[in-house]
């Protein structure tokens, strides 16, 4: 497509759910990125993808957080059992390899009750 | 490991003035820089990237940076701003020649004033 699109934009779940947030990247980019911004905040890095493969998951805060890419174009985040700490926006981002831009779509926030 | 401290949460700063946002790093190795912008309700932007060479870096929106290796810092500036800058700007760090792995800053939100 012609930017990174992420749905939903906006999603409230109850605390102990699980919800997934899906991200559309740029289509000839082969690495895509996932970050964490909660309010106040800059975006931390919790995951990234080079076509299929997830080389780094170390920023993932914990096992109740997946991330997968398994025809190397669309990701989808998962996180079970949400809990309050978890609301944030999530921000996915696509590059070309080695170039050092970052292209974000505009975020999915979460919000966690 | 790499952090990114951004010295300023908020710049207040009236139309036509210059203004700074100032950025310092911390990184035991090289590193790219970058300044990313996000305007309201929209996703981060890149302004502009230091890579390599000259330490001063134009990018979109009249926007310049100077890298400063010897004091760790790669501050933002406009000669002139326009009620249109207002937005969040966020310094960023990541390893060179790494996969772009950005360490970003807790970012700095500037406010034009006619």
């Amino acid at each position: 497509g012609a930017g990174v699109s992420q749905s939903p934009r906006y999603k409230v779940t109850k605390r102990g759910q699980d919800v997934t947030l899906r991200c559309d990247p740029i289509s000839s980019h082969a690495t895509l990125y996932w970050y964490q911004q909660a309010l106040g905040q800059g975006p931390e890095f919790l995951t990234y993808f080079n076509y299929e493969a997830q080389p780094d998951k170390s920023g993932l805060p914990s096992d109740r957080f997946s991330a997968e890419r398994p025809e190397g174009s669309i990701s989808t985040l998962t996180i079970q059992r949400t809990e309050q700490r978890d609301s944030a926006m999530y921000r996915c981002a696509s590059s070309e390899a080695g170039n050092g831009e970052l292209f974000f779509g505009e975020g999915s926030r979460l919000t966690v009750l | 490991a790499q952090s990114v401290t951004q010295l300023d949460s908020q710049v207040p700063v009236f139309e036509e003035a210059p203004v700074e946002l100032r950025c310092n790093y911390s990184s035991s190795v090289s590193v790219y820089l970058f300044w990313y912008v996000q305007y309201p309700n929209q996703g981060l932007q890149l302004l502009l990237k230091y890579l390599s060479g000259s330490t001063l870096v134009k990018g979109i929106n009249g926007f310049e940076a100077e890298f400063n290796k010897s004091q760790t810092s790669f501050h933002l500036r406009k000669p002139s701003v326009h009620i249109s800058d207002t937005a969040e700007y966020f310094c960023a760090v990541s390893l060179s020649g790494g996969y772009n792995k950005l360490i970003f800053g807790a970012g700095t939100r500037l406010a034009v004033h006619p």
